[in-house]
Order: C-alpha cells, then sequence, then structure tokens
C-alpha cells in the first residue's frame, strides 16, 4: 500500500518568515494529495490540495508544488503568523475503486514565534 | 447545516467492554471514513463506506466492526475494547470521489480503555 514519510515532525519559525514542510509517497498511482491543519483540539481541516496533473498551486500565503517524478511534495507557508500555528499533515489518495483513501504523513508541529 | 457530527465526544472504557461510536452527516455525502489517530502516527483509516449498506477495510481494521444502515450514519464498534485502542477517533465524510476531494471531519472521539 501506499507509504507517506513526512518531515520535519517539528518546525519553528519566528513571525514573518516562511516555513517549508515535504512529504514523499511511495505509489506512483497516488493522484491526489491534500494537506490538513489541525489546531490543539480540533479537527483537521483542509487548506489546500492539488492534483497530480498540476506541478503548483498557490492560495494567498500557502502553495503546494508536486513533483511526481520524484514522489515528493511540499508546502510552502510564506509571511507566517501565529495563528499559522497548529500541526500539519500530508496525504496521499489512490484511487481504489470507486474509493478515496488517503494515507497521511505523521504530521509536523508548526511553531510560529511572535 | 451540522455538517459532520460525532457521539460521544469522550468516553472511558474498561478492559473487555464494548462501545458504539456514531458518526453523523447531513450532506448527503456517499462516502464516509473512520480513523484513528494517536500521537506521532498521524491519522490512519479504520473503515471506510462507500454508500448506505457498504462497508470494507481501511489499514488498521482488527478489533472493529462497522455498519451503514443510514446513507447518513456510519457506526464504529468496538466489541472488547483493549488499552491499544486508546485514541482519538475521527469520522470523515465526501461527497464524491470523482469531482469532489475534500473530507470532511467529524469533531473527534477521545476515547481513553483502562
Amino acid at each position: 500500500g501506499e507509504n507517506v514519510e513526512q518531515h520535519p515532525s517539528t518546525l519553528s519559525v519566528q513571525e514573518g518568515d516562511s516555513a517549508v514542510i515535504k512529504c514523499t509517497y511511495s505509489d506512483s498511482a497516488s493522484n491526489y494529495f491534500p494537506w490538513y491543519k489541525q489546531e490543539l483540539g480540533k479537527r483537521p481541516q483542509l487548506i489546500i490540495d492539488i492534483r497530480s496533473n498540476v506541478g503548483e498551486k498557490k492560495d494567498q500565503r500557502i502553495a503546494v508544488t508536486l513533483n511526481k517524478t520524484a514522489k515528493h511534495f511540499s508546502l510552502h507557508i510564506t509571511e507566517t503568523q501565529p495563528e499559522d500555528s497548529a500541526v500539519y499533515f500530508c496525504a496521499a489518495s489512490v484511487p481504489t475503486g470507486s474509493a478515496r483513501q488517503l494515507t497521511f504523513g505523521s504530521g509536523t508541529q508548526l511553531t510560529v514565534l511572535p | 447545516n451540522a455538517g459532520v457530527t460525532q457521539t460521544p465526544k469522550f468516553r472511558v472504557l474498561k478492559t473487555g467492554q464494548s462501545m458504539t461510536l456514531l458518526c453523523a452527516q447531513d450532506m448527503n455525502h456517499e462516502y464516509m471514513y473512520w480513523y484513528r489517530q494517536d500521537p506521532g502516527m498521524g491519522l490512519r483509516l479504520i473503515h471506510y463506506s462507500v454508500g448506505e449498506g457498504t462497508t470494507a477495510k481501511g489499514e488498521v481494521p482488527d478489533g472493529y466492526n462497522v455498519s451503514r444502515l443510514k446513507k447518513q450514519n456510519f457506526l464504529l464498534g468496538l466489541e472488547s475494547a483493549a488499552p491499544s485502542q486508546t485514541s482519538v477517533y475521527f469520522c470523515a465524510s465526501i461527497k464524491d470521489t470523482v469531482i469532489y476531494n475534500e473530507q470532511f471531519f467529524g469533531p473527534g472521539t477521545r476515547l481513553t480503555v483502562l
């Protein structure tokens, strides 16, 4: 099955700096890559996603890049703010029949220092 | 529109006891999923359903059973709870997997097995 590795497990940045989180996946059939943000005690919420036919996608301060050849994708957050502090999860999805199963990375605890 | 809800929010069980977690969604979504979240391990898929009356195993199904008798409800059962099942359980749903990709998560159920 799919295996997703995520690095780093913890990341501290100064407010205003950029943060980058990287993930690799193993199954070349994966075609959908979402990123979820989870604040302490809350549910995961989708912040951005990318399909395998696109190399980069941007939404305001957040961007995701995908390298299908190397099987890795990254989350970039620019101009970080204290409210960006949370755990971020990457995921990869292989279509399985009619279902879409997500395999998650182990998460990155991002701390933005004021 | 309540989205995805879970009952109960917290529960403490003794080893060997049984319980059922309820997930309900009012968005008329076809696909529903049960995950468990453990520290440092991200979210892992337990079981999922692609429609009313159907269920399938995910990555970590042992010790759990599920039922989807009604489209809006997805139940997760623990027949004989074990301390290894102490975790936070999240339910999620998705409208379909062709056009829509975002999985909407419930608020979670924190289960402790003593």
